[in-house]
């Protein structure tokens, strides 16, 4: 079967590091999304991986490493306005999305 | 850029009743469009995939009879949920991708539908 794992929820101080990991086992691969949600809204795209490695942009960064089924998104300088769910999605053969169930992130002063 | 909105942002509807929600692709033509639900504190479940002129492609478990969608042009999808109930309450979501862009996908803003 198609799974995709994320931690629940992680909590963070506003201004450190946090990294949320994403694990996953799909019927093919075209690339690994994550996407930003705040409560009641749709999700925003955050970044794309197709290729092992990590992709920088801004204060995000995108980590993947298609051999270990793995990837991590890392938040730096962490604001209030970070506190969102984070939703890591595979693109499997058919160029279908497969969702994970999305991590809560929540910021503390 | 590539915005998609959605019609109404939230509907309140009494149970039995019929309730068509818009999605629109307002700059780009979306050749494909995706319907999600979203139950509280839950992920995103792919409902059905509609291509522009084309039958859309239930996924399992969905009823196609109940959740109609229609995608009649590249830049307008609609989903009516017929005879709703209450546990049809959810955020509906679309998304729409171009022929060009399969990686990835623009979300409309969603619609919150409640049925009492």
């Amino acid at each position: 079967g198609q799974n995709i794992d994320q931690p629940t929820e992680m909590t963070a101080t506003e201004g450190a590091i946090v990294q949320i990991n994403c694990t996953y086992q799909t019927s093919g691969f075209n690339g690994l999304f994550w996407y930003q949600q705040h409560a009641g809204e749709a999700p925003t795209f955050l970044s794309y991986n197709v290729l092992d490695g990590l992709e920088e942009k801004g204060r995000f960064s995108s980590f993947l490493s298609r051999s270990k089924g793995y990837s991590y998104l890392l938040l730096k300088e962490l604001q209030m306005k970070d506190s969102a769910s984070y939703l890591c999605a595979v693109a499997d053969s058919n160029y279908q999305l497969i969702w994970g169930a999305g991590t809560k992130l929540i910021i503390k002063p | 850029g590539a915005v998609v909105s959605q019609h109404p942002s939230w509907v309140i509807c009494k149970s039995g009743t019929s309730v068509k929600i818009e999605c629109r692709s307002l700059d780009f033509q979306a050749t494909t469009m995706f319907w999600y639900r979203q139950f509280p504190k839950q992920s995103l479940m792919l409902m059905a995939t509609s291509n522009e002129g084309s039958k859309a492609t239930y996924e399992q478990g969905v009823e196609k009879d109940k959740f109609l969608i229609n995608h009649a042009s590249l830049t307008l999808s609609t989903l009516t949920v017929t005879s709703a109930h209450p546990e049809d309450s959810s955020f509906y979501i679309c998304s729409a991708r171009t022929l060009a862009g399969i990686y990835e996908q623009y979300f409309g803003p969603g619609t919150r539908l409640t049925v009492t």
